[in-house]
């Protein structure tokens, strides 16, 4: 059953710690997202890579974040220094995109909490 | 920022109704989606309208679009206590496949 992995599932860090988190897109898809989820901003499209390649970060605090794609099974979301507002479920999500089709497939969410 | 804007943002139904969320997004789509999300999970895509189609269906589920308007809806009908979930409309504005969500409809269907 294919389906997108993420880990760590939770994370609790320290203000000023690095954190990386992973995503393993389903084999064959060419697009990845990452997302932001908190209550008070919702669905907060972070960056997303087509092909490998970033198409658009520009939903990305530059100066902490960064995000990659290394191979084509490996996505990273890496946060340093994290600081607490960046407490949030960060979420994956992979999709195939032909023509206008652009269905996506989410994992589970890393819930990160940084105190 | 938010390219849709849901309503209502809770909804609080009876098992055996008809629950309607409706989505307002602002610049033009290749389509629009809804996702459904249960607590602590992931989103889960539930139909896909594209920007030449007015309605489809899909089993329980009736989403209509209007693009004059840049509005869209969903309809579950007959409601299930598992229907209980948070609703999403995500819109693709044909820019590489960018998906922007709405903030979403919380929707509890009591038994």
């Amino acid at each position: 059953d294919a389906r997108v992995t993420q880990t760590p599932r939770h994370k609790v860090t320290e203000m000023g710690q690095e954190v990386t988190m992973r995503c393993q897109p389903i084999l064959g898809h060419n697009t990845v997202f990452w997302y932001r989820q908190t209550m008070m901003q919702g669905l907060e499209l972070l960056a997303y890579f087509r092909n490998r390649a970033p198409l658009d970060d520009s939903g990305m605090p530059k100066d902490r974040f960064s995000a990659e794609m290394p191979d084509a099974t490996l996505a990273t979301l890496k946060i340093q220094p994290s600081e607490p507002r960046d407490s949030a479920v960060y979420f994956c999500a992979s999709g195939l995109v032909l023509g206008a089709n652009t269905e996506a497939f989410f994992g589970q969410g890393t819930r990160l909490t940084v105190v | 920022s938010q390219q849709g804007e849901e309503d209502p943002q809770a909804l609080s139904i009876q098992e055996g109704e008809n629950a309607t969320m409706n989505c307002s997004y602002k610049t033009s789509i290749n389509n629009l989606q809804w996702y459904r999300q249960n607590s602590g999970r992931g989103l889960v895509h539930l139909i896909l309208i594209r920007s030449n189609e007015r309605e489809k269906h899909s089993g329980r589920l009736r989403v209509t679009l209007d693009t004059s308007k840049k509005s869209s809806s969903l309809l579950i009908t007959a409601s299930r206590a598992a229907d209980t979930a948070s609703y999403f409309c995500a819109t693709d504005g044909g820019d590489g496949g960018k998906l922007i969500f709405g903030q979403g409809t919380e929707l509890s269907v009591k038994p």
